[in-house]
């Protein structure tokens, strides 16, 4: 079974740049996660999808993040504009059907540097 | 509010060593939570998960943790460690009122030779 695929796996950036990370879950897992993880902290969840619906977005910044998930599959989490604050790992996870008890699997990451 | 804490940001041990890492949650409702491990480069996978029942969870790579609710504490437990151990630890939990994965801060963990 084919993991949670993301892209690209490093990013690096002027700041006021606008940037795009792209992930595609598993297959047939509804639900679907975008994580900030900044350095020598946890991961931090910015938002969360249940198909190509928003089940929780309160820690995105959406004066500058925004995030998409159409057709309920791949999922596109832009930054426009960067600032270097923003400068982290961005994970993507997805799961079978968001219940708190449903394991979470994660991609590998993307590694932003804004400088 | 849900928080996760985890005591220490850094553990070295010596291989074959036993280790433990420590995690404590804040919360006034049950909880479900979890121990996941990032080895350099990759993305977090899970380790073991407690839900209910049986406090001792044994997970995978030999690990297990013990619930403790009067102490609101989910320890990280391996008797003996190997160089393929090393990596990043992150405990994390849910509350029964939020639907939100809330992780602590990691702990490192590096096994000496």
């Amino acid at each position: 079974e084919a993991g949670v695929a993301q892209s690209p796996r490093y990013k690096i950036i002027e700041k006021r740049q606008s940037v795009a990370f792209w992930c595609n879950p598993i297959s047939g897992h509804a639900t679907l996660y975008w994580y900030q993880q900044i350095l020598g902290q946890g991961p931090k969840l910015l938002i969360q999808f249940q198909n190509n619906g928003v089940v929780d977005d309160s820690q995105l910044p959406k004066d500058r993040f925004s995030a998409e998930r159409l057709k309920g599959v791949d999922s596109t989490l832009k930054i426009q504009p960067a600032k270097l604050e923003d400068s982290a790992v961005y994970l993507c996870a997805s799961s079978g059907q968001g219940m708190v008890t449903d394991t979470q699997y994660f991609g590998p990451g993307t590694r932003l540097t804004v400088l | 509010a849900q928080s996760v804490t985890q005591l220490d940001s850094q553990v070295p041990v010596f291989e074959e060593a036993p280790v433990e890492l420590r995690c404590n949650y804040s919360s006034s409702v049950s909880v479900y939570l979890f121990w996941y491990v990032q080895y350099p480069n990759q993305g977090l996978q899970l380790l073991l998960k407690y839900l209910s029942g049986s406090t001792l969870v044994k997970g995978i790579n030999g690990f297990e943790a013990e619930f403790n609710k009067s102490q609101t504490s989910f320890h990280l437990r391996k008797p003996s460690v190997h160089i393929i151990d090393t990596a990043e630890y992150f405990c994390a939990a849910h509350s029964q009122g939020a639907q939100k994965l809330v992780f602590g801060q990691g702990t490192r963990l590096t096994i000496n030779p």
